[in-house]
């Protein structure tokens, strides 16, 4: 079984602010997702990474896949009360399903 | 709105009952994926249909069942449902089956009593 550590569990920190979030595993993914769910809704993809050592940007988040493709981390810039939420990462398996991890709870407070 | 549907929004039953949980995918997908999420196990995947066919199976219990229909529907059974069984039950769906394209819907939360 492969599986997913994110890490921290739980992050809260005042609006303006940056954090990194981490996403580690022993296994090699063909490709990773995040995803950010809120309360009550299913979770929204937000970037796909495939090539080992990856970086892409949306707006204040950067996404990092690590040369090995074992891992990945999250980073965003001044962080906004609208980023609150549940940040997962989901790797892809050989049989082409996602594993999935247990996700960082972010809240951002003004 | 990822344009996945999912009924009912909540479901309250007993130990013992059985349900039965709808997904409308996204125009043009052929492929469903159902996950069960709770606080200590997460997001977990189930079952993966492909246009009418199931392609992929993960954690799924004998109890549980699905089914994708001709036109591209899809249902999952819950049977002889558990206290434990309680959760989020999320449909996505895909056009090719890549599972890296997924559009998840809103969900289905299971109480059962």
């Amino acid at each position: 079984t492969q599986l997913l550590e994110q890490s921290p569990q739980f992050l809260s920190i005042q609006e303006g602010e940056n954090l990194t979030v981490y996403c580690n595993s022993s296994s090699v993914f063909s490709s990773l997702q995040w995803y950010r769910q809120e309360p009550g809704e299913g979770p929204v993809l937000l970037v796909t990474v495939v090539t080992g050592g990856e970086v892409k940007k949306l707006k204040r988040l950067t996404f990092q896949f690590g040369d090995a493709r074992k891992d990945s981390s999250l980073h965003i810039t001044a962080a906004q009360t609208g980023d609150t939420g549940l940040y997962l990462c989901a790797g892809e398996t050989p049989t082409s399903t996602l594993t999935f991890g247990k996700g960082t709870m972010l809240l951002v407070s003004p | 709105d990822s344009g996945v549907t999912q009924t009912p929004k909540h479901l309250i039953t007993a130990t013992g009952q059985r349900v039965t949980l709808r997904c409308s995918p996204r125009s043009g997908d052929l492929s469903v994926y159902w996950y069960q999420q709770s606080l200590d196990q997460g997001l977990q995947f189930l079952i993966q249909y492909y246009n009418g066919e199931e392609r992929a199976k993960g954690n799924i219990l004998e109890r549980f069942s699905a089914q994708q229909f001709p036109d591209l529907h899809s249902e999952l059974n819950l049977s002889s449902l558990e206290l434990g069984d309680s959760a989020l039950y999320f449909c996505a769906s895909s056009v090719s089956g890549l599972a890296k394209t997924q559009y998840f819907g809103p969900g289905t939360r299971l109480l059962v009593l």
